[in-house]
């Protein structure tokens, strides 16, 4: 199992808001900037939030990050179908990279 | 613009070893602050973190498949290596690269699949 921990699924309406967890240690999430990730339906992952809470240019502003202690959330509001994907965190622990085992949002 | 792309075998036999590309352009491997990383996603399944290499050749394996992997890079070619010995089926995945930066992998290649199967 992954060394940060996610929801396997969440799922909401068009145009609600959902939120996504990523659970952790002192040895990464604790100490370490956490990011985000998307991957569409066959596709590359892709930086959606960095250092945990800042969005790279062309990152709507519905996508949010935050972290308090050993946890990170991903924040998506205004649902669209175009964000069914996986999402992904990450961090460094000790030196090493780790990621979450992926979230799937499904948009009803 | 940044943008890396991996190369390689889409077809390995079991035991051999696989050797992957990883081609930059858009920044330079001598950048300070900047490494690549290797990255596999079996079918299916989630993101798995494999090797780090950064600006000043320091590298970094998981702890789980490290006796198996080495990676290395030649900056006059913008070219990242990773090495693979002794591949099994369950090696099965698409492998990506992507450039990190202090806290982050910020751009991705697009990945190639690679299949073990006798």
């Amino acid at each position: 199992q992954s060394v940060l921990t996610q929801p396997p699924s969440v799922s909401a309406a068009p145009g609600q808001k959902v939120t996504i967890s990523c659970s952790g240690s002192s040895s990464n999430i604790g100490n370490n900037y956490v990011s985000w990730y998307q991957q569409l339906p066959g596709t590359a992952p892709k930086l959606l939030i960095y250092e945990n809470n800042k969005r790279p240019s062309g990152i709507p502003d519905r996508f949010s990050g935050s972290k308090s202690g050993t946890s990170a959330t991903l924040g998506i509001t205004g649902l669209q179908t175009g964000d069914e994907a996986d999402y992904y965190c990450g961090t460094w622990d000790s030196s090493l990279w780790v990621f979450g085992g992926g979230t799937k949002l499904t948009v009803l | 613009q940044v943008t890396l792309k991996e190369s390689g075998p889409v077809l390995v036999k079991p035991t051999e070893t696989l050797t992957l590309t990883c081609t930059v352009s858009g920044f330079s491997l001598s950048n300070a602050r900047m490494g690549v990383s290797w990255i596999r996603q079996p079918p299916g399944k989630a993101l798995e973190w494999l090797a780090h290499i950064f600006s000043n050749d320091e590298k970094s394996y998981s702890t789980s498949l490290k006796s198996r992997l080495t990676i290395s890079k030649d900056t006059s070619k913008s070219q990242v290596v990773l090495t693979m010995t002794n591949m099994d089926p369950v090696d099965t995945a698409t492998y990506y690269c992507a450039r990190r930066v202090p806290a982050a992998l910020d751009y991705w290649g697009q990945g190639t699949l690679v299949t073990v199967s006798s």
